[in-house]
């Protein structure tokens, strides 16, 4: 069975720094494509950033060059590092297989001071 | 970016009638592979949202099938034949054709 769990999501001031881990089960993430995908309270689902199996990564204009995307293969995991942190990065962060058909459960990251 | 619009926003139904989302891309959906990539997802309130559909019309496993997707291009439509009471949430369109994939602003479905 497929499952992937989200942590490292807490309260963190504006500029800070957090990352969030993702460790998943059922399937190797270095061989699929997984992404991280955020949702702002109450509102609509964001596209954040994505590894491929390959290693080449993409983000989102909004977090280019504050967040980085990587895996480590040994724990089966993905993370996000997120640095200078905003009051707009409020949300709740989904890490997703590909093809969208498997999601974490959430982690919720409030920027706020 | 592509821009994905859903149509209505709010839609209040009757368990047991059926109900209709819209999703419009403002560009071709299409792949070089010749598929189109627009997924259907369903959220309930705290909950992570489950995909219902790939690929246009290709139904998940476990999902019930009063739930149908269809459209080509740039148009393409959620139906649910008849409503249940766990149908409620929001339902979002998503395209995985261009890089960044968007999804749309979400429709609201409610019981009335």
């Amino acid at each position: 069975e497929v499952q992937l769990v989200e942590s490292g999501g807490g309260l963190i001031q504006p500029g800070g720094s957090l990352r969030l881990s993702c460790a998943a089960s059922g399937f190797t993430v270095s061989s699929n494509y997984m992404s991280w995908i955020r949702q702002a309270p109450g509102k609509g689902l964001e596209w954040v950033s994505v590894i491929y199996s390959g290693g080449g990564t993409y983000y989102a204009d909004s977090v280019k060059g504050r967040f980085t995307i990587s895996r480590d293969i040994s724990k089966n995991t993905l993370y996000l590092q997120m640095n200078s942190l905003r009051a707009e990065d409020t949300a709740v962060y989904y890490c997703v297989r590909d093809g969208y058909k498997e999601w974490g459960q959430g982690t919720l990251v409030t920027v706020s001071s | 970016d592509v821009v994905m619009t859903q149509s209505p926003l709010s839609l209040p139904v009757t368990l047991g009638q059926p109900a209709s989302i819209s999703c419009r891309s403002s560009r071709s959906l299409v792949y070089s592979d010749g598929n189109t990539y627009l997924n259907w997802f369903h959220q309930r309130p705290g909950q992570s949202p489950r995909r219902l559909i790939y690929k246009v019309s290709d139904r998940d496993s476990g999902v019930p099938d009063r739930f149908s997707g269809s459209g080509s291009g740039t148009d393409f439509t959620l139906k649910i034949s008849r409503v249940e009471a766990e149908d409620v949430g929001v339902y979002y369109c998503m395209q995985g054709t261009h890089w960044p994939q968007t999804f749309g602003q979400g429709t609201k479905v409610e019981i009335k």
